[in-house]
């Protein structure tokens, strides 16, 4: 049971907005520390897509944003393509576990 | 460019032990924090460990604490996971990262390997 909870999947069309939530608690999200986001494409190695909760590194396309709002953070996706079908991961640390944490992960499904 | 290269996974007994080992390349090793992160087959991302740019300081998942120690050579650009007791619920691909951030609590982990992975069974 992740601390971090993610939905285990989401799908649109292409062209169409997505949004993946991520929710924890005081110890997490709620406790101000940072919420980072990665891709995982089928068979291949996480990458980072959001750092720091809002951040994007170089080479990431603007249609990855994200967000935070209290005990919960969120990463959208614009402009769907099938290139983004991938598992998505939330991460952040917990101050309770001493110990970084990951969300269960989201498949996304271009449609 | 930015590589990981990991290497010394492979199939071992219950009980047993392997080291892992993850070759730096195409940026500054010493001025990174480093990262091991696991992934069980069919399942998602589970951090395992943490070491400081110098190696003073480590850091451990509960599920692999006292089992597991993670080092560094610097002068190798070289990240280490000497791991014991294996048992069955260790069987993963295992991913070294670099872990950056403006504080340690903070840490995302930016660079990544391609993985190893490790089967424990008899």
């Amino acid at each position: 049971q992740s601390v971090l909870t993610q939905p285990p999947s989401v799908s649109g069309a292409p062209g169409q907005r997505v949004t993946i939530s991520c929710t924890g608690s005081s110890s997490n999200i709620g406790a101000g520390y940072h919420i980072h986001w990665y891709q995982q494409l089928p068979g291949t190695a996480p990458k980072l897509l959001i750092f720091g909760n809002t951040n994007r590194p170089s080479g990431v396309p603007d249609r990855f944003s994200g967000s935070k709002s209290g005990t919960s953070a969120s990463l959208a996706i614009t402009g769907l393509q099938a290139e983004d079908e991938a598992d998505y991961y939330c991460q952040s640390y917990d101050s309770s576990l001493s110990a970084y944490v990951f969300g269960a992960g989201t498949k996304v499904t271009v449609l | 460019e930015e590589q990981l290269l990991e290497s010394g996974g492979g199939l071992v007994q219950p009980g047993g032990s392997l080291r892992l080992s993850c070759a730096a390349s195409g940026f500054s090793f010493g001025g990174y924090a480093m990262t091991w992160v696991r992934q069980a087959p069919g399942k998602g991302l589970e951090w395992v460990s943490l070491i400081s740019t110098s190696g003073s300081s480590t850091f451990y998942a509960t599920s692999v604490k006292g089992r597991f120690t993670i080092s560094r050579d610097n002068s190798k650009d070289t990240l280490y996971l000497q791991m014991t007791t294996l048992r069955a619920e260790d069987t993963a691909v295992y991913y070294c990262a670099s872990a950056y951030g403006v504080l340690p609590h903070y840490y995302h982990f930016d660079y990544w390997g391609q993985g190893t992975l490790v089967a424990v069974s008899s």
